[in-house]
């Protein structure tokens, strides 16, 4: 069965600096695609980022990017010049290429200091 | 456009009581997943319906949870005799697309999700 894990419950980052959070997972299969998705108080699930595993190349948003080690399974997100609106609880998921479940890590509380 | 709703955004339920929760997808979304997120964790898969079809229900944790979406548009979560393990935020989401029919597939299906429910059990 495939596991994603979080390891850091919480971390705090000064604003406008840049914070890692990280992100290992296990999975047997090749294909598959892992997110990092938002969550604020309101709940709303919000995708930050996506990377497709069949990709070498890795994936950037504006401020977030992602730093995919396929070999090692692991999966962070940087984000940088970080703000005020970037805190929230931040999970790490994997969805199979061959169904649309999605399988989330239990999360990053960031908090983002003034 | 509007987004994924669920109501009631808060549900307070004593212990026995029966509850329904529900979800309004995004018009057209063929996909419905309803996930559980207990307090601190990430959320977990409960079940999947694509159109009024209920095609994996293997995250439901009891006999006690059923979902239903007759129609193929708005889904209902119910829950039997409540317990207090069953407090949790539950969430809801959407997608155009179904399942893969068969074999592996690059396609890329957003999930859209709600705002969730939060149903505490006393």
């Amino acid at each position: 069965a495939q596991t994603v894990t979080q390891s850091q419950p919480e971390m705090s980052v000064q604003e406008a600096e840049t914070v890692t959070l990280s992100c290992t997972y296990d999975t047997s299969e090749s294909d598959y695609y892992l997110f990092w998705y938002k969550q604020p108080p309101s709940r709303q699930m919000i995708l930050v980022i996506r990377q497709e595993a069949y990709k070498q190349q890795n994936a950037t948003e504006n401020r977030f990017s992602v730093n995919f080690q396929k070999a090692a399974k692991s999966f962070s997100l940087k984000i940088s010049d970080s703000q005020l609106g970037d805190a929230a609880m931040y999970f790490c998921a994997y969805r199979s290429n061959r169904d649309d479940k999605i399988i989330f890590g239990k999360g990053t509380r960031l908090h983002i200091l003034p | 456009g509007a987004g994924v709703s669920q109501s009631p955004r808060y549900k307070v339920a004593k212990r026995g009581q029966d509850v329904a929760l529900r979800c309004d997808p995004i018009s057209g979304h063929v996909s419905l997943f309803w996930y559980q997120q207990a307090l601190g964790q990430g959320p977990e898969f409960l079940t999947y319906f694509q159109n009024e079809a209920q095609l994996d229900k293997s995250g439901l944790p009891s006999d006690r949870f059923f979902a239903e979406r007759p129609e193929g548009s708005v889904s209902t979560l119910k829950i039997q005799r409540t317990q207090q393990e069953d407090s949790a935020v539950y969430l809801c989401a959407s997608s155009r697309q179904a399942y893969p029919s068969g074999g592996i597939t690059n396609s890329y299906n957003e999930q859209f999700f709600g705002p969730g429910t939060r149903l505490t059990v006393l």
